[in-house]
């Protein structure tokens, strides 16, 4: 099976612009996730979809949003980009949601100047 | 808040010894997970241990669960070069199955050839 993958690999941003970030989980998963990484903060949960349904969100503002689409494939958004954005953000697919293995993307690098 | 705290946050070891890891996580957990990560890259699942379990193995992973110290650990025996990475526990948030997970800040692990 090919594994999850997330596009772009890297973005540069300038504060205030919104991105959009792709991800494509392995095939009959049904539950995909989001992360954001930084060297601070560690990995923080942001949100995850189950067909097409938010179960669970993140403590994070309202600027990061997220929908899951009927093929399973996610993307997230994120508006008026500040520079603390900058981070590595990570989508992981699994089987059932946190009570299986999830399987990571490689990532989308993304920088804000 | 950190469901998961790691120790020792980075070890350095040689080629061929054996490495251990400690996870300490708060509250009534359904599994715990491991997972390695390269520098920068994404996530890859290592082990994961369910609650009714006390020990793992793959290959040359361990992984020990002792729900009444909440507590897990793993270990890496024989290690190489390559195991270089950083690792990570994780545990699902919460008693239903939403996808959340909630991850330590990780190990640094460095294997000098």
């Amino acid at each position: 099976k090919a594994g999850v993958t997330q596009t772009p690999r890297y973005l540069i941003k300038t504060r205030g612009q919104q991105v959009t970030l792709s991800c494509s989980p392995i095939s009959g998963h049904r539950s995909v996730s989001w992360y954001q990484q930084t060297p601070g903060q560690g990995l923080q949960f942001l949100f995850e979809y189950f067909s097409e349904t938010q179960r669970n969100k993140g403590n994070f503002p309202g600027r990061f949003s997220g929908r899951q689409f009927s093929n399973s494939r996610s993307e997230m958004n994120v508006s008026t980009l500040e520079l603390g954005d900058s981070a590595l953000y990570l989508c992981a697919s699994s089987l059932e949601g946190g009570w299986s293995e999830q399987y990571f993307g490689p990532g989308t690098r993304l920088t804000v100047t | 808040s950190q469901q998961g705290e790691e120790d020792p946050q980075a070890l350095s070891i040689q080629e061929g010894e054996n490495a251990t890891m400690n996870c300490s996580y708060k509250t009534s957990i359904n599994n715990l997970q491991w997972y390695r990560q390269n520098s920068g890259r994404g996530l890859v699942h290592l082990i994961l241990i369910r609650s009714n379990e006390r020990e793992k193995h793959s290959g040359r992973l361990r992984v020990t669960l002792d729900t009444s110290k909440k507590s897990s650990s793993l270990l890496i025996t024989a290690s190489r070069a390559a195991d270089t990475a950083s690792y990570f526990c994780a545990s699902p948030y919460g008693s239903s199955n939403t996808g959340k997970l909630i991850f330590g800040q990780g190990t640094t692990l460095q294997v000098k050839p």
